[in-house]
């Protein structure tokens, strides 16, 4: 079974400190994604990177950033935490996308339970 | 821009009864459509994926279907039971992005009565 773990449950931070978020996966996965989960909002996309030491910005990067040095392992950085980023951060992984060849992918994407954040 | 609606926000069902669940979608051009279910305060457990070549996809007492060109997809489950209970989502994985984003509906939340 695909295993993507996240390093906490529960986080509770204070404004203007440096917050890490780390996410693990086990399967080898090219494709690694950060989103956050807020009520009325649904899921939305912070960050995704598809290979090591690469990224790309999602629909809501403002505030984050990424670091990702291993295959396994992508971490959600906020550079200076603020009570608006408060929120369920989810973690996911995939196989890479076969898309220049044309080839329907049946990749499913694989997420973590997710670290409940809170901004003091 | 591909966005996706999930309708209804919320169902109460008694247990036993089989029920549809709905999602649509703005853009035909996806790679695939995935099922998924999630639990108060967890992450999201992947039920069922239909590529965008394929029309159904069958779990245990769960189906999806997906009509990719009305952008509409539908979640049947088979004799609920109050395990059922959760949030589902639908999600797709976007063309025009080169498959790299995916794009969730808001979900619909699930109670199923003993």
């Amino acid at each position: 079974d695909v295993k993507v773990t996240q390093s906490s449950r529960y986080l509770v931070k204070r404004t203007g400190e440096k917050v890490f978020l780390e996410c693990v996966q086990d399967m080898d996965h090219e494709n690694m994604f950060w989103y956050r989960q807020d009520p009325g909002l649904g899921l939305r996309l912070i960050y995704f990177s598809y290979d090591v030491k690469m990224k790309e910005k999602g629909d809501i990067p403002e505030g984050y950033s990424v670091s990702r040095e291993k295959k396994e392992r992508f971490s959600l950085i906020l550079e200076s935490a603020s009570t608006n980023q408060t929120s369920m951060y989810l973690c996911a992984s995939s196989f890479l996308q076969i898309r220049d060849l044309g080839i329907d992918s049946n990749q499913p994407q694989h997420f973590g339970d997710g670290t409940r954040l809170s901004i003091l | 821009k591909q966005e996706v609606t999930q309708i209804p926000a919320a169902l109460s069902v008694p247990e036993g009864e089989n029920l549809v669940l709905n999602c649509s979608f703005t853009d035909s051009a996806i790679y695939n459509l995935q099922w998924f279910r999630q639990d108060p305060g967890k992450g999201l457990t992947s039920l069922l994926l239909i590529q965008s070549s394929q029309r159904e996809q069958t779990s245990g007492r769960l189906n999806a279907s997906l009509d990719k060109s009305s952008g509409r997809s539908t979640l049947y489950i088979a004799a609920s039971q109050p395990g059922d209970s959760a949030t589902y989502l639908c999600a797709v994985r976007d063309r025009n992005t080169g498959g790299f984003k995916t794009i969730f509906g808001a979900g619909t939340r699930l109670f199923v009565k003993a």
